[in-house]
């Protein structure tokens, strides 16, 4: 069975740019989160989204959104880029959104200049 | 005080050792606890959640929880170099977001 995938693998965007990152969860999971990691740090937690509706946000400006499809599959898109939304943009998929266990996608690595 | 705390290490073992990485948490109402494993330039991986006081065995990984101290543990027995990475503690309540420590090192010396 295929695990959560996540494109692009890599980017390099220039500051004020906007950018697009997509994720498609483990088959039978309704539920993603997104988490972005800057290096040496632990993920932050961005989004959760379930059945298609936001279920939690993070402590993250306004220039992140994203949504969720009817396929269960989500963008996670930043606007107005800063040389600090350098980052893995990671997407995690779960059963549900409530104690699930969560499971990681390869992640996207972003480089803004 | 951050929410999930991890030392960042690195925590240096001898192959064959036993390695041990400690977290505390701050919210008493959480309700699972889990640990990933994360190689370099990778995403993590899932090694072991546990939900109940004690310990949860999977192979050479034990997983020890203790809600009353607020305290999590992963023993990893016969340590190999391969099992140098950085591993995460992550905990979630009853609700949507999983929350993640730093991270901590580790260093297995063949």
């Amino acid at each position: 069975d295929a695990g959560v995938t996540q494109s692009p693998t890599h980017l390099i965007k220039t500051r004020g740019q906007q950018v697009t990152l997509r994720c498609s969860p483990i088959s039978g999971h309704k539920s993603v989160s997104w988490y972005q990691q800057v290096l040496g740090q632990g993920p932050q937690f961005i989004f959760q989204y379930y059945e298609k509706e936001e279920r939690g946000r993070g402590n993250f400006p306004d220039r992140f959104s994203a949504r969720q499809f009817p396929n269960y599959s989500s963008e996670l898109n930043v606007n107005a880029l800063l040389l600090g939304d350098s980052a893995l943009y990671l997407c995690a998929s779960s059963l549900g959104y409530q104690g699930d266990t969560i499971y990681f996608g390869e992640g996207s690595w972003l480089t803004v200049v | 005080q951050k929410e999930v705390e991890q030392n960042s290490g690195p925590l240096s073992v001898p192959e064959g050792a036993i390695a041990s990485l400690n977290c505390t948490y701050s919210d008493r109402g959480s309700q699972s606890f889990f640990w990933y494993r994360q190689y370099s330039g990778k995403s993590p991986e899932l090694i072991m959640f546990i939900y109940s006081n004690g310990d949860k065995e999977d192979g050479r990984f034990t997983a020890q929880l203790n809600k009353a101290s607020q305290y999590v543990s992963l023993l990893i027995r016969d340590s190999q170099p391969s099992d140098s990475a950085t591993y995460l503690c992550a905990v979630k309540g009853g609700g949507f977001k999983t929350i993640f420590g730093a991270g901590t090192r580790l260093f297995v010396k063949a």
